[in-house]
């Protein structure tokens, strides 16, 4: 069974920092691509960015939004990735999700619509 | 930067067709996905690779692609459709995902 477990989320002041931890088992970790989605009380879905994987080069890339305050990285050896957020600000209040790219190749095999989800993490950044 | 263009609200009766298009530049250059939410739940991929249908999604949920719109339909609407769709691509290079705004669909 593929679970995505995200934990880390929380109440923050503006400016403040915290780190979110996505923990991936049942399916082939570091083959993946992976994202971070976001979405803010009653809104829609918005990218935060996408790590590739170290085959791939394990580059991270970024909404303009969050370039230059969040950091995406995985932890292959452990099947986790993360989401580093600094200098919050109260727009990135939000339930953020990581979820598999829905189309990738890694590990020297391709992969169209995978379709893994965490359960969400609730980010609130307020004073 | 680069965006997505959905129409904010579609609304059909049961059994009617329901029709969702996507606009945006790259289209003919990178692939769409589709996203379904309902309310309080994470999303769930429908389409995948502009036309291809997610395992589990009953087949009356379909994908095309025209030139810089992609459309995705509901044919013969249930009231347990009722949700929000997202579509889903990248810049032209392939670098950054981006989501459309949504569109809530309602079933009268």
């Amino acid at each position: 069974e593929v679970q995505l477990v995200e934990s880390g989320g929380g109440l923050v002041e503006p400016g403040g920092s915290l780190r979110l931890s996505c923990a991936a088992s049942g399916f082939t970790f570091t083959n993946a691509w992976m994202n971070w989605v976001r979405q803010a009380p009653g809104k829609g879905l918005e990218w935060v960015g996408r790590i590739r994987s170290q085959d791939k080069g394990g580059r991270a890339d970024y909404a303009a939004s969050v370039k230059g305050r969040f950091t995406i990285s995985r932890d292959d050896s452990k099947n986790t990735l993360f989401l580093e957020m600094n200098s919050l600000k109260d727009e990135d209040t939000a339930v953020y999700y990581c979820t598999t790219d829905p189309d990738y190749c890694g590990g020297g095999v391709c992969y169209s619509g995978l379709d893994f989800w965490g359960q969400g993490a609730l980010v609130t950044v307020s004073s | 930067s680069y965006e997505l263009t959905q129409p904010p609200s579609v609304s059909v009766s049961p059994g009617q067709t329901a029709r969702i298009t996507c606009s945006g530049d790259a289209l003919p250059k990178q692939y769409a996905f589709w996203y379904q939410q309902k309310a309080g739940q994470a999303p769930v991929l429908v389409i995948y690779k502009d036309s291809e249908r997610s395992s589990g999604i009953p087949e009356r949920f379909s994908g095309s692609s025209s030139g810089t719109t992609v459309t995705l339909t509901i044919s013969g609407v249930q009231a347990e459709d009722e949700a929000d769709y997202y579509c889903q691509s990248t810049d032209i290079s392939g670098t950054y995902r981006v989501f459309g705004g949504g569109t809530k669909l309602t079933v009268l």
